[in-house]
């Protein structure tokens, strides 16, 4: 089973400040990574797939990168509305699965 | 715009069977993408359960594939999730979702399910 692992568990940054979250997997993943926002009661919902992809909606600040076993989400510039916790997923390997990392909580400082 | 609501019992009695199902509107379970559940037990993180193809073909997390099943009725256009021998640690919010091809990019709210002893 591939594990990700994500660091730091807890970012505790103002709003403007620049975000940098870390996705580490433990053998190549190529660039099969997704990350996932997630709110308190509310599902997660995708910001980024395939690694640097922003999915539909998803506003400009955010930005991912990497490939191979490390991945980074970058949110420019934070908003209030980014505050929450977010996952890494990926879908690799053989047979089938997919895993999300432990998640990094991104609070207000 | 696919929609998944999740549906079934809030309680399940500990070695009993955990069954959900998920309505999908707004798209077919028929059309290419793989279908899936996900857990999230109270505090705590995401953990994949397993998917379906609507050709039948399904994969699971390989510390759960001795007691899950996922299945999909095309003609109702729903899947559903079954776990066997439940315990409290299977407590959790159960979540459906569709993966394509740009991710995993619609999601039920989710429903809590809890074990009782």
């Amino acid at each position: 089973e591939i594990v990700l692992t994500q660091s730091p568990a807890t970012l505790s940054l103002s709003p403007g400040e620049r975000a940098t979250l870390s996705c580490r997997a433990s053998q190549s993943v190529d660039t099969y990574v997704a990350w996932f926002q997630q709110k308190p009661g509310l599902a997660p919902r995708l910001v980024i797939y395939d690694a640097s992809n922003r999915a539909t909606d998803i506003p400009a600040r955010f930005s991912g990168s990497g490939s191979g076993t490390d991945f980074t989400l970058t949110i420019s510039s934070l908003e209030p509305e980014d505050f929450a916790v977010y996952y890494c997923q990926q879908r690799s390997g053989w047979p089938p699965a997919a895993t999300f990392g432990g998640g990094t909580k991104v609070e207000i400082k | 715009q696919v929609q998944l609501q999740e549906s079934g019992p809030g309680l399940v009695k500990s070695s009993g069977t955990l069954s959900l199902t998920c309505a999908v509107s707004g798209g077919f379970i028929s059309s290419n993408n793989w279908w899936i559940w996900v857990r999230q037990p109270p505090g705590k993180g995401l953990e994949w359960i397993g998917e379906i193809y609507h050709s039948g073909s399904t994969n699971y997390n390989p510390s759960l594939t001795s007691r899950v099943t996922i299945s999909a009725d095309t003609s109702k256009n729903q899947f559903s999730l079954k776990l066997t021998s439940v315990s409290a640690a299977d407590t959790a919010v159960y979540y459906c979702a569709r993966d394509s091809k740009a991710g995993i990019d619609s999601w039920g709210q989710g429903t809590l399910v809890s074990v009782s002893s």
